[in-house]
């Protein structure tokens, strides 16, 4: 069965220090991976998406960026976190477009 | 913006059934509606999703009209567990992208 990893849980950082979380998929191959940002009280918002290695598709402009370096991995970083970065980070996977996405546990993100 | 319109809250008795409205009027014709729920400080879960015929699984049925401007999520015997909120989504097949709106906040009480 497939399963998808996100790390870490939690996460406070201070303003202006980098962030990288991690996402990775266990029992598929080639699958469509999605980063979404649930800000406080609000609804989930469509950051990057990939179809493949190393191809990214931002959603949003902002000082985040995404990478696929391998298969089944989808990284998020940022070289600057801004105090507007604070939210619930949740990475998901579908087999394609048609498909349902599945979601991962999610990383809380304060920055300070 | 989303594409689909949804109460902002329910009520439900535990062991009724829970009908959840969402609008989605301007949808079209390779376009499917899925409903996801999320449970506080966890991330979405994936519920059912349809395309003109009504679907039934293990967890809930998803019934869309006739004209497919509207469906109903019925879960057939609320437990405490199924209080979450619950997002009507329309999707169409060339994009793969999930636009959450607001959601309806479905509350079961005992």
């Amino acid at each position: 069965s497939q399963t998808i990893h996100q790390w870490p849980a939690t996460l406070v950082q201070p303003v202006g220090s980098p962030l990288s979380l991690e996402c990775t998929v266990e029992g598929t191959s080639n699958p469509n991976l999605y980063w979404y940002r649930q800000a406080a009280g609000r609804g989930l918002q469509l950051l990057f998406y990939s179809v493949g290695i190393g191809q990214i598709s931002s959603e949003v402009p902002q000082n985040l960026s995404a990478s696929r370096p391998q298969d089944r991995q989808f990284i998020l970083s940022s070289k600057k976190l801004l105090l507007s970065d604070s939210g619930f980070y949740l990475c998901a996977w579908s087999v394609d477009y048609y498909n349902e996405q599945f979601f991962g546990p999610g990383t809380r993100l304060t920055v300070l | 913006d989303a594409k689909t319109t949804q109460p902002p809250s329910m009520d439900c008795a535990e062991g009724r059934a829970a009908n959840l409205p969402c609008n989605h009027s301007t949808i079209s014709g390779n376009e499917y509606v899925y409903w996801y729920r999320q449970i506080h400080s966890q991330g979405p879960q994936y519920i059912i999703h349809g395309l003109k015929n009504n679907e039934t699984n293990e967890m809930a049925s998803l019934i869309i009209t006739e004209d497919r401007k509207s469906s109903t999520l019925i879960l057939p015997h609320a437990t405490l567990r199924d209080t979450a909120v619950y997002y009507c989504i329309v999707k169409g097949g060339s994009q793969g992208n999930l636009i959450f709106g607001k959601g309806t906040k479905l509350s079961v009480k005992p």
